[in-house]
C-alpha cells in the first residue's frame, strides 16, 4: 500500500447529484495532484496544488471543484457531471522545489477512486 | 503528434523471455524518464526513473535512454506472469510548469 490513500475507492452517481472524492497523503510531500484516466487515453492532469496553491488546471469543466486545506489533503468536489465523466480519479503527490519550481518529478499514486456516472 | 507515444500491443512474451518496451517523445528538451506499471484496476507504480543516456539497471529491469534519437526504453530480464500489466513511459516536459506526460501505455502479457 503506497503513503497516498483516497476514498471513495467505487462512486455511482446520478448527474443531478453532488460528490467529493478526498486523498491524503502520507509522505510529508508538498505538491499534489488530480489525474483523470480513461480507457485508451493517457493520463489527463487535472489540478496541480503546489504549497497548497493552485499552480495549474487544464481547462477543467467547472462541474469539477478542487480544493486543497492544507498539504496533506486533496479534496475534488463533483457537481452535475455527465455520463463521459465516468473514469478512474486518481491522486498523486511529489516533493516540489519551490526555489527552482522544479516539481511534479517522482510523483505517488494513490489506489483511485471508480466513477461511474449514470 | 503525440508528446509521448507507446505501443499499445499487447505485447506477448513467454515466460523466462526478455521483454523489451519501447518509448518516444517529442520535446527534445526533456530531461527526466519514467516507468510505471499499472494492473489492471490498479493505479500507476513507480518501477524505474532515469535520467542520463545510457542503462541504468535495477534488478530484472533496466531502463535504457537515448536522447539524440528520443526514445527511451524498458527491458524485463526472466519475464514472469506477474509482469503482466500495463507500462506507462512518462516524461517531464520542459517548459512551462514542468509536468509528468504520460504515454497511453503498452500492455504485457507474459504466458506461463
Amino acid at each position: 500500500e503506497t503513503g497516498v490513500t483516497q476514498t471513495p475507492r467505487h462512486l455511482v452517481m446520478g448527474m443531478t447529484n453532488k460528490k467529493s472524492l478526498k486523498c491524503e497523503q502520507h509522505l510529508g510531500h508538498n505538491a499534489m495532484y488530480w489525474y483523470k484516466q480513461s480507457a485508451k487515453k493517457p493520463l489527463e492532469l487535472m489540478f496541480v496544488y503546489n504549497f497548497k496553491e493552485q499552480t495549474e488546471n487544464n481547462s477543467v469543466p467547472s462541474r469539477f471543484s478542487p480544493e486543497c486545506p492544507n498539504s496533506s489533503h486533496l479534496f475534488l468536489h463533483l457537481h452535475t457531471l455527465q455520463p463521459e465523466d465516468s473514469a478512474l480519479y486518481l491522486c498523486a503527490s511529489s516533493q516540489s522545489d519551490r526555489a527552482t519550481n522544479m516539481g511534479q518529478e517522482t510523483q505517488y499514486f494513490g489506489p483511485g477512486t471508480r466513477l461511474l456516472v449514470l | 503528434q503525440k508528446e509521448v507515444e507507446q505501443n499499445s500491443g499487447p505485447l506477448s512474451v513467454p515466460e523466462g523471455a526478455i521483454a523489451s518496451l519501447n518509448c518516444t517523445y517529442s520535446d527534445r528538451g526533456s530531461q527526466s524518464f519514467f516507468w510505471y506499471r499499472q494492473y489492471s484496476g490498479k493505479s500507476p507504480e513507480l518501477i524505474m526513473f532515469i535520467y542520463s543516456n545510457g542503462d541504468k539497471e535495477d534488478g530484472r529491469f533496466t531502463a535504457q535512454l537515448n536522447k539524440a534519437s528520443q526514445y527511451v526504453s524498458l527491458l524485463i530480464r526472466d519475464s514472469q506472469p506477474s509482469d503482466s500489466a500495463t507500462y506507462l513511459c512518462a516524461v517531464i516536459r520542459s517548459w512551462g510548469f514542468q509536468k509528468l506526460v504520460f504515454g497511453t501505455g503498452t500492455r504485457l502479457l507474459v504466458s506461463p
